[in-house]
């Protein structure tokens, strides 16, 4: 079965600094991957996802991620962080378009001033 | 384009009580998931249909059930409530390209 692990339930950077969240998969085919984004009381919104064609996705709002088939990983990074990016960030598998959707248990990001 | 929308946003039940909760899909969508999302977790996947017919299912029990009706609007059944139910419940669909598109959720207090 396929899973996500997201190394770090909360992450804070400073104002400017690179933003860098962990995820690693599992899968026994080749997965497509995804990163959401959750503000307080909404539900998620789709920053970026991966479907096998170019190995570095990039997303909304200067996010982007890089699908490493030999570490497992799909961490998402963004170069100068905002303090509007303070958000929780769930990365998430699927096996294929009829399957479902398996989320991480997420990453708070706290941004500093 | 209309989003997905879930009503109600908020509910408090108690113990024992059943709770429907629905989902209008976003338009040409033809497929609905149900997710569960207890505080400080990620969402728990809890079944998807597509066209009216389950097409999956996490490790729910029973007492969750759905329906998809012909506009593939969808709704959620929880019966005999438990505390551990409270929880944001998100609703999103999609169409064949596999992108889900969230709702805000409906949070459930069960006291």
């Amino acid at each position: 079965a396929q899973s996500v692990t997201q190394l770090g339930s909360h992450v804070s950077v400073s104002e400017g600094a690179l933003v860098l969240l962990r995820c690693n998969y599992s899968s026994s085919v080749p997965p497509y991957l995804f990163w959401y984004v959750q503000y307080p009381n909404q539900g998620l919104q789709l920053l970026l996802k991966y479907t096998s064609a170019a190995t570095l996705v990039k997303g909304i709002n200067g996010f982007e991620a890089e699908f490493k088939k030999s570490e497992t990983s799909f961490h998402l990074t963004k170069p100068s962080a905002h303090m509007s990016d303070a958000a929780e960030y769930f990365c998430a598998v699927t096996l294929g378009r009829d399957d479902k959707i398996i989320f991480g248990k997420g990453t708070r990001l706290h941004i500093l001033p | 384009e209309t989003g997905v929308t879930q009503s109600p946003t908020h509910l408090i039940k108690t113990r024992g009580q059943q709770v429907t909760l629905r989902c209008s899909s976003q338009s040409g969508h033809n497929t609905v998931s149900w997710y569960q999302q207890a505080l400080g977790q990620g969402p728990q996947f809890i079944f998807q249909y597509y066209r009216e017919e389950e097409n999956g299912r996490g490790n729910f029990p029973p007492r969750f059930s759905g329906l998809q009706f012909p506009n593939y609007s969808s709704e959620l059944n929880v019966n005999a409530l438990e505390l551990d139910d409270s929880a944001l419940y998100l609703c999103a669909s999609s169409s064949d390209a596999g992108e889900l598109f969230f709702g805000e959720g409906s949070r459930l207090t069960v006291l």
